[in-house]
């Protein structure tokens, strides 16, 4: 089972509508959570973190947490076409040791 | 304030040769990180650096690669010899510590022919 395990898309969607991205861990003592949006030819870009349970909301996007079920989320409200990139979550800490481990990333595009 | 340094952007050599990336982490950053992308697959991490100390290092190859992070601010990784596999872009990370958010470097894009 991989570590940090995420749908490699395309996800398509509207322009305006809500994009919802999806991440499961193995690992259940992981401690931190990050999403980061990658553009094509470019390195990562940190968008969220999350530490805890529950919902973390920064402009239009929005980061979920549910350690029971080991998932993290991300939703993009209002997609706009510039949101289209390869959207990677990342993990941190664990039994595996204190080491930031990535997903293969969904990536995402709207179609105006 | 300055973000992470990488240098350089691109290389090109030949297979059996070697090569070095410089990295230079944002200031006050302890937590150091290379990665390798290779194309469609996400960032995979070839060794991780607390201080001047390596806190994992499990996947980086250790026949051909090395790295150091000296006086524990900047790095060096060095692929020597290089095989035709190596051709990726290597990515250098870091963060205030372990488990606080990550800011990469715009990457070494290698092509080995």
């Amino acid at each position: 089972q991989k570590e940090v395990e995420q749908n490699s898309g395309p996800l398509s969607v509207p322009e305006g509508a809500i994009a919802s991205l999806n991440c499961t861990y193995s690992d259940r003592g992981s401690q931190s959570f990050f999403w980061y949006r990658q553009y094509s030819g470019k390195s990562p870009e940190l968008i969220m973190s999350i530490y805890s349970n529950g919902d973390k909301e920064d402009g239009r996007f929005t980061a979920q947490l549910n350690k029971a079920s080991q998932y993290v989320s991300l939703l993009i409200r209002d997609s706009q076409p510039s949101d289209s990139a390869t959207y990677l979550c990342a993990v941190w800490g664990g039994s595996s040791g204190d080491k930031l481990t990535f997903g293969t990333g969904t990536r995402l595009a709207v179609r105006p | 304030e300055a973000g992470v340094a990488q240098s350089p952007r691109y290389k090109i050599i030949e297979k059996r040769q070697s090569v070095a990336f410089w990295c230079n982490p944002i200031s006050g950053h302890a937590t150091l990180y290379w990665y390798q992308q290779i194309l469609g697959q996400g960032p995979k991490l070839l060794i991780q650096f607390q201080n001047n100390g390596v806190v994992d290092d499990s996947q980086l190859p250790k026949d051909r690669f090395s790295a150091e992070r000296l006086k524990g601010v900047d790095s060096t990784l060095k692929i020597q010899p290089a095989k035709l596999e190596d051709s990726a872009v290597y990515l250098c990370a870091s963060s205030f510590y372990g488990g606080t958010e990550a800011f990469f470097g715009q990457g070494t894009r290698l092509t080995v022919v």
